[in-house]
């Protein structure tokens, strides 16, 4: 059964970092394109970022581009999330998921992480 | 950067209909299109990818059609656990996109 773990929100100042990790199981982790999508309280989802299985190619939105940094380690089956400057419109649930991207399919959710950025 | 309009925008049926949920995008996406179901306080899960393929788990009374720009979600038979929001999502061109999410109500 495939799993997907989050950890690392929670509150940071505007213009704070946080780190937000994946721990992934039950499938061949460095098979697959990865990805964070997040949810603003109440609203849709928004595609953050996507690294392809190996990590030699990542994309971003416009909206984090310059700011965030996906990695993986495929000795650890991790997926990371470095978010630097961080704004209040970056509130949101962050979501680890499998939505597809340099030729892997759609599959699995994690549960979500959330990360509240305010003073 | 390609845009998905779902519609209706609510949906409101009640058990034992059957729903059928729209989703347009701005330039074709060949088949790249997927469906998610999400309930309040949940996470997304995956219903239907490239269009008409249903994922694993997923009950027959779920079905996805179309090509191009023009894809459909149908749901025959409701049931009181199928009322949810749903998205649907590219995946055949940067950045990927997501709907806006047709919320089904009874």
């Amino acid at each position: 059964e495939v799993q997907l773990v989050e950890s690392g929100g929670g509150l940071v100042q505007p213009g704070g970092s946080l780190r937000l990790s994946c721990a992934a199981s039950g499938f061949t982790f460095s098979n697959y394109a990865m990805s964070w999508v997040r949810q603003a309280p109440g609203k849709g989802l928004e595609w953050v970022s996507t690294i392809s299985g190996s990590g030699d190619w990542t994309n971003y939105a416009d909206s984090v581009k310059g700011r965030f940094t996906i990695s993986r380690d495929n000795s650890k089956n991790t997926l990371y999330l470095q978010m630097d400057s961080l704004r209040a419109g970056d509130t949101a649930v962050h979501y680890c998921a499998q939505i597809g991207g340099y030729g892997s399919p759609p599959g699995s959710w994690g549960l979500g992480t959330l990360v509240t950025v305010s003073s | 950067e390609i845009v998905l309009t779902q519609s209706p925008a609510t949906l409101s049926l009640s058990p034992g209909e059957r729903a059928t949920l729209s989703c347009r995008a701005s330039q074709s996406v060949t088949n790249y299109l997927a469906w998610y179901q999400q309930k309040p306080g949940q996470a997304p899960r995956l219903l239907i990818y490239d269009a008409s393929n249903r994922a694993t788990g997923i009950p027959a009374k779920f079905s996805g059609s179309g090509s191009g720009t023009d894809f459909t979600l149908t749901i025959s038979s409701l049931e009181p656990e199928d009322f949810a929001v749903y998205y649907c999502q590219q995946r055949s061109t940067w950045p990927l996109t997501f709907g806006q999410g047709t919320r089904l109500e009874i």
